[in-house]
Parts: C-alpha cells; structure tokens; sequence
C-alpha cells in the first residue's frame, strides 16, 4: 500500500533533551512538509522540502531542524530550544509544492 | 496575508441531519480551497477540493462549491451519519510566495458530533 507513516505514535521528551520525529513516503513525492497542531488550532507549517538535499522554514521553525538526504525520508527534530513542544505533529507530502497535500497519522509529543 | 474563517464549533446534529459548516476565506488571485476531515487521534485526510470559481467538489455525500463573489467554501452534507463525527478543516493553497512555496492556511477546525 502506498501511503505516509509516521512513527512513533507517542514520543516523550524529557527537558533538555533532543528528540527525532521520523516521516517516511513511498507516494514517490517530491515535496514533504512538517505541521504542528495544537488544541482547538487550525496547522501551522514548521518545515517544507522540495525536493532531495533542500529545504525551507514555514511560519514556526524555531526550535526545530529538519534533513531530507533521500526523497522517501523527512525526518523532524524537536530541539532543546523549542520551549512549548507539546503537540501534535503531522508530516504531509505532495507530487510537487503546487499540488494536492496528503497527511500521514501524526506523531504526539509530550513533555515529561 | 491568506486568512480562512471557519464556524466555530463543536456543532451537534442528530443522525440523519442536514450539515453545513460555513468557510470564508481571504487571499488574493485564484486560490485552491480544500476541506480535510480528521477523525479522533489520526492525521487529515484529504475529503475534496475545488480549483476554480464555480468548481464544486464532492465526496462521500459531501459537498462544497467554490464560490468566489462571496469568498466562500461551505462543506453541506445532506444527511449525517455517527461516522461522520471528526473534525473538519477548510483550508487554501494560495498564490506563488517565494522560495517555492505555495502555502497551505488552515482554518481552526469545526468540531462534528453526530448522535444517534
């Protein structure tokens, strides 16, 4: 089945500490896209890429970091410097930046 | 900058109700407007779409027409279903805004309970 998974479904962090949000596609998508979601808010864009070995800050990038080395894999990295990171994350993937966006299931962040 | 306006919710209907969630939106030139579906703990899916004026998307009975005098994209569907209850995103890709990006802007989500 083609499709965007996200893994995992439920991350703790503790204070300090950097923690890696994996987004994995086999749509053959050149552009993926990270999104935060909090409660009773429309998403907000954190991160986008192209396409392979590029990338651009959305609206939120502080505190966040992102790689894209292969087209399948855009991972999101939840800095020490992202001081409010409880959230829900959604990474979503396009055919090109002009296109329709889809989602994967999300992955839920949570402060210990 | 883009801007979309959903009704606030939650909104409670019974089984078999007629739905409308309202949607304005603000951009400038022709934007593509969207409405996505999330269902309890799960990401959005994509429900239908309409691309130009006049363009009315359709899906799994619902329905919503792009209209442009009124900058509107209100989501109806005629009869509810308790499968139906979720949360419900209008959203816009707009124009070109440099760095290659086409930017996606949600609105806040119109929480649907359907009871039996």
């Amino acid at each position: 089945d083609g499709g965007i998974t996200q893994s995992p479904k439920y991350l703790f962090r503790k204070e300090g500490q950097n923690v890696t949000l994996s987004c994995e596609q086999n749509l053959n998508h050149d552009a993926m896209y990270w999104y935060r979601q909090d409660p009773g808010q429309g998403l907000r864009l954190i991160y986008y890429s192209q396409i392979v070995n590029d990338f651009q800050k959305g609206d939120i990038a502080e505190g966040y970091s992102v790689s894209r080395e292969k087209k399948e894999s855009f991972p999101l990295t939840v800095t020490s410097a992202q001081k409010n990171p409880t959230a829900f994350y959604l990474c979503a993937s396009s055919i090109r930046v002009q296109e329709t966006q889809y989602f994967g299931p999300g992955t839920r962040l949570l402060v210990l | 900058g883009d801007s979309v306006t959903q009704m606030e919710g939650p909104v409670t209907l019974s089984e078999e109700a007629f739905l409308t969630i309202n949607c304005t939106y603000t951009a400038t030139g022709y934007p593509s407007l969207f409405w996505y579906v999330q269902y309890p703990g799960e990401g959005l899916q994509l429900l239908l779409k309409a691309t130009k004026a006049d363009d009315k998307g359709s899906n799994k009975g619902f329905e919503a027409t792009y209209r442009k005098e009124t900058t509107s994209f209100h989501l109806e569907k005629g009869s509810v279903q308790v499968s139906d209850s979720a949360v419900y995103f209008c959203a816009l890709r707009g124009a070109y805004s440099g760095a290659g990006s086409y930017q996606l802007t949600f609105g806040k989500g119109t929480k649907l309970s359907v009871i039996p």
